[in-house]
């Protein structure tokens, strides 16, 4: 089946920029989705591409697309505490529609 | 109603013993979706519903696992003879996509947390 990978830790202080990294391998994907898990809480959607783009920009997100490399990235300008939360890279796949996942990546905002 | 519920909030069960999640949609999605998330790992695809269409049952681990959807509403996912290894974070999601091609996103509940004892 698909796979999408992340890297599982990443550690910044207040105020760096932040920079999660996603590969996934499905090159029929539509869209890329970047989601937010806090502690205790549900999935929340921060931003998404589509895949034929290759920046999107949301605020202090950036979301930059390498579709030959099949790599996304989420970028986070001047990271607070409250971005401190596991982001999670999720791929639409082409012929079924479902999102494929990745594994999270736990990122520590440090004051 | 106004976003993703998902009952018991957290359930803990003896091995052995069946149970049976919840999960209520917001009104008007026709899409829902289970996933399951286990300790540190990432959400791990289970069923999909797409209203009165067969479901995409091809995540289900074992036949001891079922869901069910009546129309665009409640969708309850049931496991039976409950092993240790079926304790996670169960996550129901709904959307308004009605086909692939749709970029609606998925809502997520907040999840019910399942312990296997």
């Amino acid at each position: 089946g698909e796979d999408v990978e992340q890297s599982l830790f990443l550690s910044v202080r207040e105020g760096d920029s932040s920079v999660i990294n996603c590969t996934y391998t499905d090159s029929s994907s539509t869209y890329l989705y970047w989601y937010k898990q806090e502690p205790g809480a549900g999935l929340q959607l921060l931003t998404y591409i589509f895949s034929n783009m290759d920046m999107k920009q949301d605020q202090r997100l950036t979301v930059l697309l390498n579709k030959k490399d099949k790599h996304l990235s989420l970028r986070i300008a001047d990271t607070q505490t409250g971005d401190s939360a596991i982001y999670f890279c999720a791929e639409k796949e082409g012929n079924t529609g479902k999102l494929i996942f990745g594994q999270g990546t736990t990122l520590q905002v440090k004051p | 109603g106004a976003g993703v519920s998902q009952s018991p909030s957290n359930k803990v069960t003896e091995k052995g013993k069946d149970v049976e999640l919840r999960c209520d949609p917001i009104s008007g999605h026709t899409a829902l979706y289970w996933y399951r998330q286990r300790l540190g790992q990432g959400l791990e695809f289970l069923i999909y519903f797409q209203g009165n269409s067969a479901p995409d049952k091809s995540g289900l681990p074992s036949d001891r696992f079922s869901a069910e959807r009546t129309g665009e509403s409640v969708s309850t996912l049931t496991i039976q003879r409950t092993q240790q290894e079926d304790s996670a974070v169960y996550l129901c999601a709904s959307s308004l996509a009605r086909d692939m091609g749709d970029n609606y996103g998925y809502t997520f509940g907040s999840g019910t947390r399942l312990t296997v004892v």
